[in-house]
């Protein structure tokens, strides 16, 4: 799997949108953008995933480059329990395992 | 939320003593992992299953056997326990593993200690 570069922390106001950044300029062709989040405590919570167009669910947005080498995260509304560590995984062909790197540490301020 | 249950969600125990946590999911996934979670570790891969009966080791196999005898159920047993595998085990299913278009779906784990 790629490697993957995120932010080691950022902030954010509640309701506002929260952008989280991932660099992957290694990703191949064959590899899926996922992003989980982990909350405290709890076990890693997927949230999106995606190849090359961008993607909308219920929880977020995610939007990938053209060139594939960087995707952002976009959580509309952030709100306080969305506070978590955010992971930007780059996964591929057979792989058997997800390579959880140190991820983003989001807090939503009041 | 993906339908699963990990049991005990805490244990205490002693070092040599067998220890087994258990993996249930209700989605009829065919594919199950179980991962230990450490400090400047991240998530590592200790076994998965690719169906009944049906098992490999991941990258931190040592210590740990699996067991799958159903569909649902999904065990790690370590025989003899030791201090190192104190850590948070997560168990985790997939639709599949080969299709990198599936995610891997989490439980919320189990706090294991080793004294």
């Amino acid at each position: 799997d790629a490697k993957t570069t995120q932010p080691p922390s950022m902030d954010c106001a509640e309701g506002r949108a929260a952008n989280l950044p991932c660099n992957h300029s290694t990703i191949s062709g064959n590899e899926y953008v996922y992003w989980y989040r982990q909350i405290h405590s709890q076990g890693p919570q997927y949230i999106i995933h995606g190849l090359k167009n961008n993607e909308t669910n219920e929880m977020a947005s995610l939007i990938i480059t053209e060139d594939r080498k960087s995707s952002t995260l976009i959580l509309p509304h952030a709100t306080l329990r969305d506070t978590a560590v955010y992971y930007c995984i780059a996964r591929g062909g057979s792989a058997r395992q997800l390579t959880f790197g140190s991820g983003t540490q989001l807090t939503v301020l009041p | 939320d993906a339908g699963i249950t990990q049991s005990p969600r805490h244990k205490v125990t002693e070092t040599g003593t067998p220890v087994t946590l258990r993996c249930h999911q209700t989605e009829n996934h065919r594919y199950m992992y179980w991962y230990r979670q450490d400090p400047g570790h991240g998530l590592r891969l200790i076994h998965y299953s690719y169906g009944v009966k049906d098992t490999d080791k991941g990258e931190v196999s040592d210590g740990y056997s699996v067991s799958r005898s159903k569909t649902e159920d999904f065990l790690l047993t370590l025989e003899s326990a030791t201090s190192s595998q104190t850590s948070v085990y997560f168990c985790a299913i997939s639709e599949s593993i080969r299709d990198s278009n599936q995610p891997q779906h989490f439980g919320d784990g189990t706090r294991l200690s080793i004294l």
